[in-house]
């Protein structure tokens, strides 16, 4: 059964700092593997996602890789601004495409 | 429609009730997904839906939560007999198809609470 961790639960950072947030899965044979942004009371919103082939996707300031071998993943946020504060949510599916979520980083950005 | 959309967004209801939860999911998407995600936590899996049968329904937690997507489109979520710890935001989402090299589109949820 794939399980997915996020390491640091919590993050509290200065706005300005480049910051990166990290996300661990036990299953190496991913079909990809998704970043959400969760804000408070609100849904997830799509940020990257990073199919099994790829190593990396950018968004603007966001940048996320993917070690499939390490099961790893790392979604690193540039210049970081009060407006990322929010959790942040990975993500990956198994073969019928049924998400398993890890718990998720809270970050908090501080002007 | 232009994303996935849930109604209502939210809705406290006292232990014992009936309730229905609605999800209308991108046009076009077959596949659609229901979660739910207590508090502090990750969402959790509960049934998908490809097309208008339940493919996957191994994540209801018991036989108290239903749901239907009778032609299609716009599935509900229907939970008898509501409990306390059924207090959590319930989270519908859309793909193309069950296909995962498809991404998800999440609509903003149902925030349930129990008194």
């Amino acid at each position: 059964k794939q399980e997915v961790t996020q390491i640091p639960a919590a993050l509290s950072v200065p706005e300005g700092e480049n910051l990166v947030l990290n996300c661990s899965f036990t299953d190496s044979a991913i079909y990809n593997l998704q970043w959400f942004r969760q804000d408070p009371g609100k849904g997830l919103t799509s940020l990257l996602l990073i199919q099994s082939s790829q190593r990396e996707q950018t968004s603007g300031r966001l940048n996320a890789s993917l070690d499939k071998s390490s099961g790893r993943s790392t979604l690193y946020i540039a210049a970081s601004q009060p407006g990322d504060s929010a959790t942040y949510l990975c993500a990956v599916p198994n073969a019928g495409n049924m998400l398993t979520f890890g718990g998720g980083t809270r970050l908090m950005v501080k002007p | 429609g232009a994303g996935v959309s849930q109604t209502p967004s939210n809705k406290v209801t006292e232990k014992g009730k009936y309730v229905e939860l609605r999800c209308d999911p991108i046009s076009g998407h077959t596949a659609l997904y229901w979660y739910r995600q207590s508090l502090g936590q990750g969402p959790e899996f509960l049934i998908y839906f490809q097309g208008t049968g339940a493919a996957d329904d191994s994540g209801l937690p018991n036989d108290r939560f239903f749901a239907v997507r009778p032609e299609g489109s716009v599935s509900t979520l229907k939970i008898q007999r509501t409990e306390r710890g059924d207090s959590a935001v319930y989270l519908c989402a859309s793909s193309l198809n069950r296909n995962p090299t498809y991404g998800y589109t999440f609509g903003s949820g149902t925030r349930l609470t129990v008194v």
